[in-house]
């Protein structure tokens, strides 16, 4: 069975630090998806960035960054020069894609706070 | 701009009462996803729908069922409401078997008193 786990309830960072996130999962689905997101304070979910089990090579999109550790079945989002408005609620969720179902299982989330 | 619509945003029901809520999309999505959310916790799979007509149980379907009545929408029904539902709903919809992610709606919060 799927399962995600997110094991820092909060985090915090200043103005212009680098943040790392932490998640870890359990599959035992060969093709899977990681997938990353915030939920702003309105309750909206904003995707961020997704890595694919296939794919060897960390995914990055603007300012968000992944580290893949396949072995380990842990993805952290790495955020470069974080700014108060990133503040807001960090899922990592997991799609098998041997399933076909396309469903999503998320983590409990990480609130993180940026400081100005 | 893909678009996902939920309504109502806000419901405030009785315990035993029919609660209905609705979902609709303008993505030609196959697939469509009701999640509940509770607080400090991720998104919860209650339903889930492959197209026009399908419904499949997610990971906590008891107490809920869904309709999915056409490509565009997609409905989760509380038919006999109990203080324990009262959560925030979340609709969301994806392609099916693409790398593209889900798309969510807003949520609806529903208070069952």
């Amino acid at each position: 069975a799927q399962r995600v786990t997110q094991v820092q309830p909060t985090g915090s960072s200043q103005w212009g630090e680098e943040v790392t996130l932490d998640c870890s999962y359990e599959t035992s689905e060969y093709f899977y998806r990681i997938f990353w997101y915030r939920q702003l304070f309105s309750g909206e979910m904003v995707f961020l960035i997704y890595q694919p089990s296939f794919d060897t090579q960390n995914q990055r999109s603007g300012r968000y960054s992944v580290v893949f550790q396949k072995s380990f079945k842990s993805i952290s989002l790495v955020i470069s020069a974080s700014q108060p408005e990133d503040s807001g609620t960090y899922f990592c969720a997991l799609s098998e894609l041997g399933t076909n179902t396309g469903k999503l299982t998320f983590g409990d989330g990480t609130v993180l706070t940026v400081k100005p | 701009e893909a678009a996902v619509t939920q309504s109502p945003r806000n419901k405030v029901a009785v315990t035993g009462g029919k609660v209905t809520l609705s979902c609709n999309q303008t993505n030609n999505h196959n697939n469509m996803y009701w999640y509940r959310q509770d607080t400090g916790h991720g998104l919860r799979l209650i339903h889930y729908s492959y197209g026009a007509g399908s419904t499949e149980k997610g990971d906590i379907p008891d107490g809920y069922k869904a309709s999915r009545p056409s490509q565009e929408n997609f409905s989760l029904i509380l038919e006999l409401a109990t203080p324990s539902q009262t959560s925030v709903y979340f609709c969301a919809s994806g392609a099916w078997a693409s790398a593209e992610t889900l798309y969510f709606g807003s949520g609806t919060r529903l208070t069952v008193l």
